[in-house]
């Protein structure tokens, strides 16, 4: 595809169930971030993969969050025992070099 | 830690106003600046992206400047029109392949 792509565009769980979120990126691209938006914050880093590997996890809050890239292209992300503070937009974007760019983001709702 | 301020949070300014967007950021090691634009429940358009080496870039009526050593850019916009109303946000990258650092974002509202 053109650009980078989510897929749910949103997503709503009970507190405590499983979800995985999937990230198509620009065909090519060898590196992939994942960010999480909080309502009226400015995107914040989660975890960086450069290929199949996670370059930098730095981001992720606690082990309930976890992201693959198994064939260094599609990456999912998966959060378990999901909380009602996980709600937020989960962004996406993959990079070449200079430029990031994003995809539209999956909303994720945990009630 | 690398943080970014973005001041103030919104701004509502009458169309055809030239305005400028003000980010600061902590750390002056960086490796680029970029500035991003954000519609309500979409993702993130790149408008302008400076090198460190650098002082300023411009894509049409979008100016951006850098000064790193004293840890601010500025995005200016010129003759602005109510379709340049959205979020702004300003993010620093620390190296090549690094994560970006985002500030909180300035809610740009251009009335007609």
């Amino acid at each position: 595809g053109a650009g980078v792509s989510q897929t749910p565009s949103n997503k709503v769980t009970e507190k405590g169930k499983y979800v995985e979120l999937r990230c198509d990126p620009i065909s090519g691209h060898t590196a992939l971030y994942w960010y999480r938006q909080s309502l009226g914050q400015g995107p914040e880093f989660l975890i960086y993969f450069q290929g199949t590997g996670a370059a930098d996890d730095s981001g992720l809050p606690n082990d309930r969050f976890f992201a693959v890239r198994p064939e260094g292209s599609v990456s999912t992300l998966k959060i378990q025992r999901t909380e009602r503070g996980d709600s937020a937009v989960y962004l996406c974007a993959s990079s070449l070099g200079l430029f990031q760019f994003f995809g539209p983001g999956t909303r994720l709702t945990v009630l | 830690k690398q943080e970014v301020t973005q001041i103030p949070a919104a701004l509502s300014v009458p169309e055809g106003e030239n305005l400028v967007l003000n980010c600061s950021f902590t750390d002056s090691a960086i490796y680029n600046l970029q500035w991003f634009r954000q519609d309500p429940g979409k993702g993130l358009t790149s408008l302008l992206l400076i090198q460190s080496s650098q002082r300023e870039q411009t894509s049409g009526r979008l100016n951006a400047s850098l000064d790193k050593s004293s840890g601010r850019s500025t995005l200016y916009i010129a003759a602005s029109q109510p379709g340049d109303s959205a979020t702004y946000l300003c993010a620093v990258r620390a190296g090549a392949n690094s994560k970006l650092t985002f500030g909180k974002g300035i809610t740009l509202s251009v009335r007609p």
